[in-house]
């Protein structure tokens, strides 16, 4: 079975400074991918980044990036330089080659300050 | 650009009474999903479809059921609504199954059961 596990119901971060979401997953799939997802207030979720299980590199898309530690099955969110706008919840998800099935966290509640 | 397109944003229902949440995407997606999101539980899966006449159970598909007659819609009811079916339902698509497709998102139907 797979399991995604984040265990940080709540974050906050200043404005400009970067922070870190934590996700842990669990799956016998030998190959899969790590998605996070934002849901702003309005409602609507947003794709933000892929990491798939055979990356050599960590994933990037401009001010977010993937921290993928394979052996220790953690793939976290690492927001750069947060923006007011960055305020929302974070969900990290997966998907295994067997399974089919897009399987996601709990999330994160991610609110910046000025 | 249309993508995934969910009717009604909003609905009230009486126990007991019977509904059809419709979903409709214009990007030949082969994969379809419906998700509920409650509070403290992220989003969990319902049941899903890997192309035109297929369709299996996620987490959660008591009280559910789907058809898949056509690509382009992935209609999701509910039978006799309960009080507990009281959640915000999403639908989402991908090209695939494969584990580097990301779903996207409908803006979502929040359903009320009194």
């Amino acid at each position: 079975a797979q399991k995604i596990t984040q265990t940080q119901p709540g974050m906050f971060v200043q404005e400009k400074e970067a922070v870190t979401l934590d996700c842990t997953y669990d799956t016998s799939d030998p190959s899969y991918g790590l998605f996070w997802y934002k849901q702003p207030s309005s409602g609507e979720m947003i794709f933000l980044i892929y990491q798939g299980s055979y990356d050599q590199q960590n994933a990037t898309e401009g001010r977010y990036s993937l921290n993928f530690q394979k052996a220790r099955k953690s793939a976290n969110l690492v927001i750069s330089a947060s923006q007011l706008g960055d305020s929302a919840m974070y969900f990290c998800a997966m998907r295994g080659r067997d399974t089919d099935k897009l399987i996601f966290g709990t999330g994160t509640r991610l609110q910046v300050f000025p | 650009n249309a993508g995934v397109t969910q009717t009604p944003k909003f609905q009230v229902l009486k126990t007991g009474q019977s509904m059809t949440l419709q979903c409709a995407q214009d990007m030949n997606h082969e994969y379809m999903s419906w998700y509920r999101q409650d509070p403290g539980m992220g989003l969990r899966l319902i049941h899903y479809s890997v192309g035109a006449g297929i369709t299996d159970q996620g987490e959660v598909p008591n009280g559910y059921n789907v058809s898949r007659s056509t690509t382009e819609d992935f209609p999701l009811r509910l039978l006799s609504a309960a009080p507990s079916q009281t959640s915000v339902y999403f639908c989402a698509s991908s090209s695939g199954t494969g584990t580097n497709q990301p779903q996207h998102f409908g803006d979502g139907t929040r359903l009320s059961i009194l």
